[in-house]
This record gives structure tokens, sequence and C-alpha cells, in this order.
């Protein structure tokens, strides 16, 4: 079975400051596609990034980059120039299907604090 | 544009009554439906996903059942609630295409007592 694994419970870091969040995961998949999440006090989960297995580069989104690192199983998160809103719990999430749909194992989550 | 709406927001039910979740994805056709739950400080378990009308698929054995009436609509039910089935509740939805985002919606309180 697929697990996640993020081994930070809890960041805190200074606004405009880069902070990494750490995820890894096991699989013995080929093909699947990771992303991370972000969970704002409102509870509603809010895709931050993704990112096909079969795809070298890594994935940005403005603000936001990963660090791949196939063979080693690992996917952090990084966060540029980090803002108040950033704050928020982060869960990293691994996606294959099954039976024409499709299942995200979810970590325990990060939870970001942004400090003004 | 794709939307997803779940209801009620938030609600109370004495342990035994019975449960109704509704969720209604608008702007697709044909979209793969999940229920996720979300214990206390814990990250998100699939309870259960749909491909179709009336084809419903369970991850996890328990007092839930989950039906799918029309292509768009996903209900969550209980006959008897438990203490245990308190959480969050997520409704999201995909293409029916493996690898496609998925994507939920505000979600539900649930607190039995």
């Amino acid at each position: 079975a697929q697990t996640v694994t993020q081994s930070q419970p809890e960041m805190s870091v200074q606004e405009a400051e880069t902070v990494t969040l750490s995820c890894t995961y096991d699989t013995s998949e080929n093909n699947y596609y990771l992303f991370w999440y972000k969970q704002p006090p409102s509870r509603q989960m809010i895709l931050v990034i993704r990112q096909e297995a079969y795809k070298q580069q890594n994935a940005t989104e403005n603000r936001f980059s990963v660090n791949f690192q196939k063979a080693a199983k690992s996917f952090s998160l990084k966060i540029s120039d980090s803002q108040l809103g950033d704050t928020a719990m982060y869960f990293c999430a691994f996606s294959s299907g099954i039976q024409g749909a499709q299942k995200l194992v979810f970590g325990q989550g990060t939870r970001l604090t942004i400090n003004p | 544009s794709q939307t997803i709406h779940q209801w009620p927001a938030t609600l109370v039910q004495p342990v035994g009554s019975p449960l109704s979740l509704e969720c209604t994805v608008e702007g697709t056709s044909n979209p793969n439906l999940y229920w996720y739950r979300q214990a206390a400080g814990r990250g998100l378990q699939l309870l259960f996903y749909s491909v179709g009308i009336g084809q419903i698929s369970s991850e996890v054995p328990q007092n839930l059942s989950a039906s799918r009436p029309q292509d768009r609509q996903f209900i969550l039910s209980s006959k008897k609630l438990l203490l245990s089935d308190s959480g969050f509740y997520l409704c999201a939805w995909n293409p029916g295409t493996v690898g496609n985002t998925i994507y939920f919606g505000e979600g539900s309180w649930l607190t039995v007592v």
C-alpha cells in the first residue's frame, strides 16, 4: 500500500522568508501523481501544485515550487517570499488510479505559520 | 467553469440518528465523485468513490453508505450515527481520467453528541 509521510508537524517562519516543507512517499508503482494541498482555517482543501511522476522537470506555480526526487521518493514544497495568507495546514498527497477513479493518499500534514 | 457544492456546512446530531450529506457538481458531466473524512488534526481518508450513476465503491468498512442517484449528485448517509462518526467530511470530484486533479467542496462539520 502507498504511504505518505510528512515529518514536520509544525513550522513557523517570518513573512518574506523562504520555507521548505518535506514529504516522502512509498510506492512500487512507476506512474503516479503527487500533489500539495493547502487547508486554511476555512478548512477547504485548495490545490497548490501537482507533479506527474513521468516528468523530470520540477513543477512551479508562482511562489510555489517542488523538488521532486523520484529515486529517493521525495517531494518537497518550497514557498518563496512567504505571505501571511500562506498560513495553513499543508498536505502532501500521492495519487494512483483505481478502477477508473483516482485514490488520493494524504500525509498527516504540516501546520505552517507565517509571522508578521 | 466547474463548481462543487456541499451541504449542510455544519450539523450536530444525536447518537442513533440518521445522516444525509449532499454534494453536487456543476459544469461537467460524468465526473468521478469522492467522499473523504478528516478526523481532528489528521489527514484525509477516502471513504467512498463513484465512477458513474449507481456505481459506488467503499474503501473503509464503517457505519456509513453512499449513493449516486444522478450523474452529478453524491450523497453520504447513515441510518444510525455513532460518536466515532464525528469529523469533517469533504466531497470531491475530478474528470473521469486518471491523473486529473481532484477538487474539493467546502466540507461539512459533523458532531455526534
